[in-house]
This record gives C-alpha cells, sequence and structure tokens, in this order.
C-alpha cells in the first residue's frame, strides 16, 4: 500500500536558521502530495500540496518541489521563526480516481522546536 | 479557511460503554473521513463515507466501530462497546471530492478516554 517517510522525528533550531524535513514517499499512480501543520490541540491544517512533478508548493515561507524521479516532497525554510514551532506531517492522497477513495496517507510527523 | 466542528471536544467513558462522536463537515463537502491520533503518534486513517455509505475501511475500524449521517445531520462515529485501547483523539475530515488534489479539512478533535 501507500506509505510516506519522514526521516527527521524532532528537529530544533534557533530562529532564523535554514530548516529541511525529509519527505519519502511510495504509491501507485500518481499522487498528491501535501504537506500538513498541527499546533498543540487543534487538528491538521494543511500547508500547501502539489500535484504535478517538479510542481512547487508553498505557503508562509515554507515550500517544497514534487519529485517524481527520487519520490520526494522535502519541505524547506530559509529562515524559521518561534511560531513555527509545531509538528509537520507530510502526506499523499491516492486522488481518489478509479477504485481510490481519495483518503490521505500521513507520514509520522516531525516536531519542529524553533528557540528564540 | 473552512472548518469542521467536533463535539464534544473531551469525553470520559467507562470501558464497555457506548460513545457517538459528532462531526459538523464543511457545508458543501461531499467526502467524510475520521481519523485517530493516539498520544503523540501519527494521524491514522479510520474510514471515509460518500453518499451514505463506507468508501473504504482500515483494519483499526473494529467491528465496534460504526459511521452514518442521517438526513445531512452530523457525521458521526459510534463505538458500542468501548475499550481501552479506544483512548484518542479522533479527527473529523471533509473534503468537496476525491479527485487528484483532493484537499483534506479537519477539526480539532474529538479527545476519548477510556477508563
Amino acid at each position: 500500500g501507500d506509505s510516506v517517510t519522514q526521516t527527521e522525528g524532532q528537529v530544533a533550531l534557533s530562529e532564523e536558521d535554514f530548516l529541511t524535513i525529509h519527505c519519502n514517499y511510495s504509491a501507485s499512480g500518481y499522487p498528491t502530495l501535501f504537506w500538513y501543520v498541527q499546533y498543540p490541540g487543534e487538528g491538521p491544517q494543511l500547508l500547501f500540496r502539489a500535484s504535478r512533478d517538479k510542481e512547487k508548493g508553498s505557503s508562509r515561507g515554507f515550500e517544497a518541489t514534487y519529485d517524481k524521479g527520487t519520490t520526494s516532497f522535502h519541505l524547506r525554510k530559509a529562515s524559521v521563526q518561534e511560531s513555527d514551532s509545531a509538528v509537520y506531517y507530510c502526506a499523499l492522497s491516492d486522488g481518489g480516481t478509479g477504485a481510490n477513495t481519495g483518503k490521505l496517507t500521513f507520514g509520522h510527523g516531525t516536531i519542529l522546536r524553533v528557540h528564540p | 479557511g473552512p472548518k469542521v466542528l467536533q463535539i464534544p471536544s473531551h469525553q470520559i467513558i467507562d470501558m464497555g460503554q457506548m460513545v457517538t462522536l459528532n462531526c459538523d463537515p464543511v457545508s458543501n463537502h461531499l467526502y467524510f473521513y475520521w481519523y485517530k491520533q493516539i498520544l503523540g503518534q501519527q494521524m491514522e486513517f479510520l474510514v471515509n463515507f460518500y453518499n451514505g455509505k463506507v468508501m473504504e475501511k482500515s483494519k483499526l475500524f473494529k467491528d465496534q466501530f460504526s459511521v452514518e449521517r442521517p438526513d445531512g445531520s452530523y457525521f458521526t462515529l459510534k463505538i458500542q462497546p468501548t475499550a481501552l485501547e479506544d483512548s484518542a483523539v479522533y479527527f473529523c475530515a471533509s473534503s468537496f471530492g476525491r479527485r487528484s488534489g483532493n484537499t483534506l479539512y479537519f477539526g480539532e478533535g474529538s479527545r476519548l478516554i477510556v477508563v
């Protein structure tokens, strides 16, 4: 079945550091890829998504590029802020075409802590 | 952005009793989902629902679980009877369509504690 692997379980940075969270996926077909962010006590919120090879998604200074060749969708931000502290999930959707039902498959999540 | 509302936000229940978790999805959405998150762990898919029917369910969706959306009201997850391992946060989500790019919008979760 489909799967998403996030390499980093926890990342600790200082403000203005560069962030990379690695995400690799395994899926049949051509999934849509997502990054969600979850703050304490809340549900996951969409950060952005990408549907095609080489497409770049971005929001609030975060970005990731869909790479079908390396099956990756790594999250990056040039300069993090304390307010970025949260859990970040990479996810994929089977797109819901044909026999697929459109559910999201999540990675394990990466806890980001940014210190002032 | 679009809001999914969940009621209750917290519930403590005795093992063996029944619990119903309610979800008010985004108004024009057609597809509905439940996910389970045990503290500190990943989001795990339970079930999705469309046009009055379950589309897909995972192995976590035990026989004691059921979902329905009677007459377009709340989308509900019922657990009967509850077990200790059902303690978790349950997230409801909805989406407009399940074509490529299907974006799920999540509620804030219902924290269930089974004692």
